[in-house]
């Protein structure tokens, strides 16, 4: 099935950096979703990007819709030990259809 | 409180013993998935259902079944396990295919 390519794989950094991962796709989206998963849960959606070049932040997360509709990036600042887990960035391929997954990008932080 | 729940959260079986794992939400969605996630391969999609009594086949759904008889349950039945499907399993609902909710997971060994 469809692809979306997320890099890093896994990130190890220190308590305070910030952090970039990105999510790419050689389909357009119309929407990216980017997921948390905490261990031992189930992934919860932390932003939800609808239109081009859109920059939406929720507290130390910001994520930004690519101009091309083919990509997608999440920054966290100042990262915090509980940023630790998988991100995963998902959307469907169109209109109503089922959610494409990237394989996830797993963080730890060091304190 | 609006949430997915699955049960059982932990099963160990032994091949072939037929099982069933259950999914409800309370959120009045259509849509609902099931999911496996494996070390290394993020989330893959087995089935999905848009509404009732409509289902369809994800990317793996070979040795699942489904069923979607009312709006709010969706099983995930293994017919005859086997030692390959040793996962961690999500269900998911949502109202339009997008921002979905994830249940807690199930961990299923299959010996």
């Amino acid at each position: 099935g469809q692809q979306l390519n997320q890099s890093p794989q896994s990130m190890f950094i220190q308590e305070g950096e910030d952090v970039s991962m990105n999510c790419t796709s050689s389909s357009i989206f119309n929407t990216w979703l980017w997921y948390k998963q905490d261990p031992g849960e189930g992934p919860v959606l932390l932003i939800a990007l609808y239109k081009a070049g859109e920059l939406t932040s929720n507290g130390r997360l910001t994520a930004q819709f690519g101009i091309t509709r083919k990509d997608s990036f999440l920054n966290i600042s100042a990262s915090i030990p509980s940023d630790v887990g998988i991100y995963f960035c998902a959307g469907p391929l169109w209109g109503n259809t089922p959610l494409v997954f990237g394989k996830g990008t797993r963080l730890s932080v060091i304190a | 409180e609006a949430q997915v729940t699955q049960n059982p959260r932990y099963l160990i079986t032994v091949t072939g013993k037929k099982l069933t794992v259950t999914c409800s939400q309370n959120m009045n969605h259509e849509y609902m998935s099931w999911y496996r996630q494996d070390p290394g391969l993020g989330l893959r999609q087995i089935y999905y259902s848009m509404n009732v009594e409509v289902t369809d086949k994800g990317d793996v759904p070979e040795g699942y079944k489904v069923s979607r008889k009312e709006k709010r349950n969706f099983p995930l039945i293994l017919e005859s396990p086997s030692p390959n499907q040793t996962s961690l399993y999500f269900c998911a609902s949502s109202s339009l295919g997008h921002e979905q909710f994830f249940g807690p997971g199930t961990r299923l060994t299959v010996l």
